[in-house]
């Protein structure tokens, strides 16, 4: 069975403070993706990152990045000097072999950035 | 704009009527899917359609069903509505089938079932 655990349920930081979001994910798949998303306060699912299994690199895009770590089945997503507009619901998903291609969601995490 | 169109964006209703979510997929997907957001069951995947076919079911309820037309926009039928139901209903289009192509949300239609 596929699962992603996000055990961070809230998060409160204030503004240009470091934060790293947890995900650990499950899965007996050789090949998978690994998907994060921000639901900003008005509702919609904004894409943020896809890394597949093969593909250890971390990645940076401006003030975010990613850190892949297969030997303990994490996906975790820093924000570096976080900022109000980050305030969101971020949630971490998975896609595994034969799924066609459906996505298995954490539960999410909600940050919440104070000035 | 995502380019996935979801109408209507709000929709009220009373329990045991029906209603029916429409999607417009991005230009050129073939691949529909459909995502349930509720309060205690979080983001799940009800069901997939890829050029008018269906390919995979989550979990969606038999007072559920979709279809997807000739012209790849969607439909998500919900009938014999119950307070359960209420909740955020996505819609994603990919151009392909493949685990992990990624593909683009719509930004909801919010039910609520009164």
């Amino acid at each position: 069975a596929q699962k992603v655990t996000q055990a961070q349920t809230e998060i409160s930081v204030v503004e240009k403070e470091d934060v790293t979001l947890d995900c650990v994910y499950e899965t007996r798949d050789t090949t998978y993706y690994l998907f994060w998303y921000k639901q900003p306060p008005s509702g919609e699912l904004v894409f943020l990152i896809r890394r597949n299994s093969f593909d250890e690199q971390n990645e940076i895009s401006g003030r975010y990045s990613w850190n892949f770590q297969k030997s303990t089945s994490s996906f975790n997503f820093t924000i570096t000097a976080s900022q109000v507009v980050d305030s969101a619901v971020y949630f971490c998903a998975l896609s595994g072999a034969g799924s066609q291609g459906n996505l298995i969601f954490g539960k999410g995490t909600k940050l919440s950035v104070k000035p | 704009d995502s380019g996935v169109t979801q109408t209507p964006k709000h929709l009220i209703t009373a329990t045991g009527q029906r209603v029916t979510l429409r999607c417009s997929p991005r230009s050129g997907d073939l691949s529909v899917y459909w995502y349930q957001q509720s309060l205690d069951q979080g983001l799940q995947f009800l069901i997939q359609y890829y050029n008018g076919e269906e390919r995979a079911k989550g979990n969606i309820l038999e007072r559920f069903s979709a279809q997807q037309f000739p012209d790849l926009h969607s439909e998500l039928n919900l009938s014999s509505l119950e307070l359960g139901d209420s909740a955020l209903y996505f819609c994603a289009s990919s151009v392909d089938l493949r685990m992990g192509y990624g593909y683009t949300f719509g930004s909801g239609t919010r039910l609520t079932v009164v």
